[in-house]
């Protein structure tokens, strides 16, 4: 079974911090692999998806690696800002098709201004 | 871009009532269609596949009988939350793949269920 961890769980830095975000899954037979920011009550925003035969991807200041032999996955926020603050989600899918993704408790992140 | 509109955002019920949920792919046809809950500081967790058409499938563990999914259109999806119980509260969110490009699912805005 399919098992998405991210750490760490939560994260709080000064306004203009680059950090990173981790996450690992256990089976590395994945079709790719997604970001998404959660805000409070609300749902889902995609942020960045990678193709299994993908290294990475990038939108602005954010940048998510793929290394799907180790099973790993980071996200990379640039200058971070206050605006940046959210729970930041990881999933993976398996198939293509009709398969749901298997998602991380993810991390919440705050950005101190 | 594609637009997956869900309603109720928020609902509050007392226990043994039946609850709606609607899944709407506004700008889209969506054959499937995906169920998911998140319990407080748990991950979204999948509950069930829904094809428009057919009978959903649900995961391990879920009630079939208990969450009722159907998905009459390629536009709608629905879950009926059955006799709800506190237990039950959740955050239930949908998503939609669209038709000849599953490799991406667009969620919709979710749903807050409280059961009292």
């Amino acid at each position: 079974k399919q098992e998405v961890t991210q750490i760490p769980a939560a994260l709080s830095v000064p306004e203009g911090e680059n950090l990173v975000l981790n996450c690992s899954f256990t089976d590395s037979a994945i079709y790719n692999l997604q970001w998404f920011r959660q805000d409070p009550g609300k749902g889902l925003t995609s942020l960045l998806l990678i193709q299994s035969s993908q290294r990475e991807q990038t939108s602005g200041r954010l940048n998510a690696s793929l290394d799907k032999s180790s099973g790993r996955s980071t996200l990379y926020i640039a200058a971070s800002q206050p605006g940046d603050s959210a729970t930041y989600l990881c999933a993976v899918r398996l198939g293509g098709g009709a398969d749901g993704l298997t998602f991380g408790k993810g991390t919440h992140l705050i950005i101190q201004p | 871009g594609a637009v997956v509109s869900q309603h109720p955002s928020r609902v509050i019920c007392k226990s043994g009532t039946s609850v709606k949920i609607e899944c709407r792919s506004l700008d889209f046809q969506a054959t499937t269609m995906f169920w998911y809950r998140q319990f407080p500081k748990q991950s979204l967790m999948l509950m069930a596949t829904s094809n428009e058409g057919s009978k959903a499938t649900y995961e391990q563990g879920v009630e079939k009988d208990k969450f009722l999914i159907n998905h009459a259109s390629l536009t709608l999806s629905t879950l009926t939350v059955t006799s709800a119980h506190p237990e039950d509260s959740s955050f239930y969110i949908c998503s939609a793949s669209v038709a000849g490009v599953e490799n991406i699912q667009y969620f919709g805005a979710g749903t807050r269920l409280s059961v009292l």
